[in-house]
């Protein structure tokens, strides 16, 4: 079966500090990846999606950055975090879409809640 | 993406059916509707997801209007564990789902 993994599941960081946050995914192969950031009281914001190694598509301009430096494991980073950059971070995958699929799943991990002091 | 409305908060009672109503008057003809629903300090968790047809799993019913432009997720019998914001949300050709602020479902004793 598959599971998904994310570390730490807190974090608190102070202003100007560097952030890395991992995500592993087992038991599947090739999937698409995703970081979203959900501010409190707030939906979902999808950060950043891949959908293969090196390839990485950012969906809102930020301080942050994302890398996947291998199939199945996904980074979210900053150089210098921001108050604006507190939330819950969590990590997604679902399997790669394909014409003749149609639709997909998304699973999501615990998730990461940063605090940026 | 195609955006979806749904109500900030509904209330049921606890073994009571629940209808959770979504208006997405610009979908287009490829989006499926997917139920997300996220329960408090975790990650959303698929509930279902459907084109056209009515659809049913052990989680929920997921009714479908015939024009597409509204849809009905429905929660037989409704207990303390469903408590948790649900998402009703559209995919179409992107490889992304856009999450809004969903329905916050209170489950009364």
């Amino acid at each position: 079966s598959q599971t998904i993994h994310q570390w730490p599941a807190t974090l608190v960081q102070p202003v100007g500090s560097p952030l890395s946050l991992e995500c592993t995914v087992e038991g599947t192969s090739n999937p698409n990846l995703y970081w979203y950031r959900q501010a409190a009281g707030r939906g979902l914001q999808l950060l950043f999606y891949s959908v293969g190694i090196g390839q990485i598509s950012s969906e809102v301009p930020q301080n942050l950055s994302a890398s996947r430096p291998q199939d199945r494991q996904f980074i979210l980073s900053s150089k210098k975090l921001l108050l604006s950059d507190s939330g819950f971070y969590l990590c997604a995958w679902s399997v790669i879409r394909t014409r003749h699929t149609g639709t997909y799943e998304q699973y999501f991990g615990p998730g990461t809640r940063l605090t940026v002091t | 993406d195609a955006k979806t409305t749904q109500p900030n908060s509904m209330e049921s009672n606890e073994e009571e059916p629940v209808h959770l109503p979504c208006n997405h008057s610009t979908i287009s003809g490829t989006d499926y509707i997917h139920w997300y629903r996220q329960l408090p300090s975790q990650g959303p968790e698929y509930v279902i997801h459907g084109l056209t047809s009515n659809v049913n799993n052990r989680m929920a019913s997921l009714a479908i209007a015939e024009d597409r432009k509204s849809s009905t997720l429905i929660l037989h019998r409704a207990t303390l564990r469903d408590a948790a914001v649900y998402y009703c949300i559209l995919s179409g050709g992107a490889n992304n789902l856009f999450f809004g602020t969903g329905t916050r479902l209170t489950v009364i004793p």
